[in-house]
């Protein structure tokens, strides 16, 4: 099963610092998500990225997708104990009507206060 | 609006035995998927539903069996469960947009426990 790499693995930090996770991979994608999962709940999306290059920011996240569509990063800014949880990338392959997604193991955050 | 709801939230489950999981979603999506999530593995879909009356198989569909007899209900079925089904599953409902994006909502998930 092919996977998208999620680094660092853990992270565990203080409240007001900053930090940012990577998602890799060989494959390029049509486009690429990020997801949140609280523990104990289903993941909820947070932002789709689908231009080669693109940055969005949603508040204190921002998201960028490579130049070539192959990876991208989260860069929160003074994180907030609120921001803890898994973070999952998901990268979506086009082929006709067919949709394939790939995920990521996740990198999983814990902002301590 | 409830979203995606998914029953049970826990279950335990000697070896052979059977149990169906259910999942529903009000928003009216055509797609419907069942995930199962493992440390280590990450997310890996079992079967997924693009509309009422069809499935298919996803990335490890053995051992388990789906039917979508109604739009807004997905059920999964485990006929004889095995120690290798436990797990935390997933449900999700899509909504699909601007040609191939699709925005996946996840319900709470249903953790099995197979002795």
């Amino acid at each position: 099963t092919q996977l998208l790499e999620q680094s660092p693995q853990f992270l565990s930090i203080q409240e007001g610092e900053n930090l940012t996770v990577y998602c890799n991979s060989s494959s390029v994608f049509s486009s690429l998500q990020w997801y949140r999962q609280e523990p104990g709940e289903g993941p909820v999306l947070l932002v789709t990225v689908v231009t080669g290059g693109e940055v969005k920011k949603l508040k204190r996240l921002t998201f960028q997708f490579g130049d070539a569509r192959k990876d991208s990063s989260l860069h929160i800014t003074a994180a907030q104990p609120g921001d803890t949880g898994l973070y999952l990338c998901a990268g979506a392959h086009n082929a006709g009507n067919n949709r394939k997604l790939i995920w990521g193991l996740g990198t999983s955050l814990a902002v301590n206060p | 609006n409830a979203g995606v709801t998914q029953t049970p939230k826990f279950r335990v489950l000697k070896t052979g035995q059977s149990m169906t999981l259910l999942c529903a979603q009000d928003m009216n999506h055509e797609y419907m998927y069942w995930y199962r999530q493992d440390p280590g593995m990450g997310l890996r879909l079992i079967h997924y539903s693009v509309g009422e009356g069809t499935t298919a198989k996803g990335e490890v569909p053995d051992g388990y069996n789906v039917s979508r007899l109604k739009k807004q209900n997905f059920l999964l079925g485990l006929e004889s469960a095995a120690p290798s089904q436990t797990s935390v599953y997933f449900c999700a409902s899509i909504r699909r947009w601007g040609g191939y994006k699709e925005t996946q909502y996840f319900g709470p998930g249903t953790r099995l426990l197979v002795l």
